[in-house]
């Protein structure tokens, strides 16, 4: 089975600092992805990556930036946490080519105070 | 770009009613189309996909969707709903915008309660 590990559960941070949210995929998939999940607002695409190094920006972008040094990893970055940035984060992955089926992690339930 | 409404936010019924959840997207062009269950504490997963051909798609757990194009619609349907199918349940949109990798656009999702 696809296993898709996300490094924390629940996280609470304060405003301000630096939040890194790190995401690894054990099954060679080519994309990935990282959603926020809010109640009433479904899953929102922040940033996508395609291959190692590449990344392109979802529907929500501003306030997150992203890195994918290696394929298995993809880490989701808060430069500065903000309290409307508390909400479930979902790492994603995808084999590419064509099956486009995702695969979830359990996500990581982000307060920031 | 790409949308999709899912306009049912909350279904309660009653185990063995039937159910229809509503989904509809908007892009003119070529489309896949997904939808995905979260059970209470679970991560979400894949429920069926349509990618071409007959556009009756059955999944698992005794769930079907069916694609109309010219409606741009893909509700999704359980003749008989089971306490256990209690669950959050997306509709998801998927168009290709770059290289391979496809941006897969999600509705806001439908809880749906079956009670006893």
């Amino acid at each position: 089975d696809v296993k898709v590990t996300q490094s924390s559960r629940y996280l609470v941070k304060r405003t301000g600092e630096k939040v890194f949210l790190e995401c690894v995929q054990d099954m060679d998939h080519e994309n990935m992805f990282w959603y926020r999940q809010d109640p009433g607002l479904g899953l929102r695409l922040i940033y996508f990556s395609y291959d190692v190094k590449m990344k392109e920006k979802g529907d929500i972008p501003e306030g997150y930036s992203v890195s994918r040094e290696k394929k298995e990893r993809f880490s989701l970055i808060l430069e500065s946490a903000s309290t409307n940035q508390t909400s479930m984060y979902l790492c994603a992955s995808s084999p590419g080519g064509g099956d486009e089926k995702l695969f979830f992690g359990s996500g990581t339930q982000l307060s920031v105070l | 770009a790409q949308s999709v409404s899912q306009h049912n936010h909350h279904v309660i019924l009653s185990e063995a009613a039937s159910l229809e959840l509503g989904c509809n997207y908007s892009y003119g062009g070529t489309v896949n189309l997904f939808w995905y269950v979260q059970y209470p504490g679970q991560h979400l997963q894949l429920l069926l996909k349509y990618f071409s051909g007959d556009p009756l798609v059955k999944g698992i757990k005794g769930f079907e969707a069916e694609f109309i194009k010219s409606k741009f619609s893909f509700n999704l349907r359980k003749p008989s709903v089971q306490w256990s199918d209690t669950a959050e349940y997306f509709c998801a949109v998927n168009a290709y915008l770059t290289g391979t990798a496809s941006k897969l656009t999600f509705g806001t999702g439908t809880r749906l309660q079956v009670t006893l």
